[in-house]
């Protein structure tokens, strides 16, 4: 079935890195993204990584994806207080024209 | 600025009295999409949009209708409210098929 699944809680310290799993189930799945929902505001798209990639870097994020596991991880370095959020992960189902989100992963920065 | 924009914010409303909720891009999207978030089931497709006069239904489309007559507009209807729709509304655009979304802000539906 369609699921995208994420744990909902991760609490970490100012300046240490955060990695934020999930996992999918589509193998024909072409695009994966991580969107960040600050409080009282949308997503925001903040990375995105197509299927022939294993790893893409964009300045403090780090997407890996294990296409054998149906895994995808989000790796925050020196987090921030300002990187609290929820973040979600989501996949786009090319055969069905839609995009199925995650239930988000709040991250909690203590400083 | 390119953006969605939503509109109202925040709604309170009765059970059974009709409401539309209006979304607009300004970025020549051709998909567009309406989710609702709830907590602990993150975001639930309702209606999709392809493209002018192309809609489909999502995961979650009973109690809800949508219309796609201009490229910008994307506007939800609730014919008929019901307290399970108390939720918050995202509309969502994007240029194609792999792009990513943008979000409008949100609205937050109370039925009564």
């Amino acid at each position: 079935g369609e699921d995208v699944e994420q744990s909902l809680f991760l609490s970490v310290r100012e300046g240490d890195s955060s990695v934020i799993n999930c996992t999918y189930t589509d193998s024909s799945s072409t695009y994966l993204y991580w969107y960040k929902q600050e409080p009282g505001a949308g997503l925001q798209l903040l990375t995105y990584i197509f299927s022939n990639m294993d790893m893409k870097q964009d300045q403090r994020l780090t997407v890996l994806l294990n296409k054998k596991d149906k895994h995808l991880s989000l790796r925050i370095a020196d987090t921030q207080t300002g990187d609290s959020a929820i973040y979600f992960c989501a996949e786009t189902l090319l055969s069905a024209f839609k995009t199925i989100f995650g239930a988000g992963t709040r991250l909690f920065v203590k400083a | 600025e390119a953006q969605v924009t939503q509109n109202p914010r925040y709604l309170i409303t009765v059970t059974g009295k009709k409401l539309t909720v209006t979304c607009s891009q300004n970025m020549n999207h051709e998909y567009m999409s309406w989710y609702r978030q709830d907590p602990g089931l993150g975001l639930r497709q309702i209606y999709y949009s392809m493209n002018v006069e192309v809609t489909d239904k999502g995961d979650v489309p009973e109690g809800y209708k949508v219309s796609r007559k201009e490229k910008r507009n994307f506007p939800l209807i609730l014919e008929s409210p019901s307290p399970n729709q108390t939720s918050l509304y995202f509309c969502a655009s994007r240029l194609g098929q792999g792009s990513g979304y943008t979000f409008g802000s949100g609205t937050r539906l109370t039925v009564v």
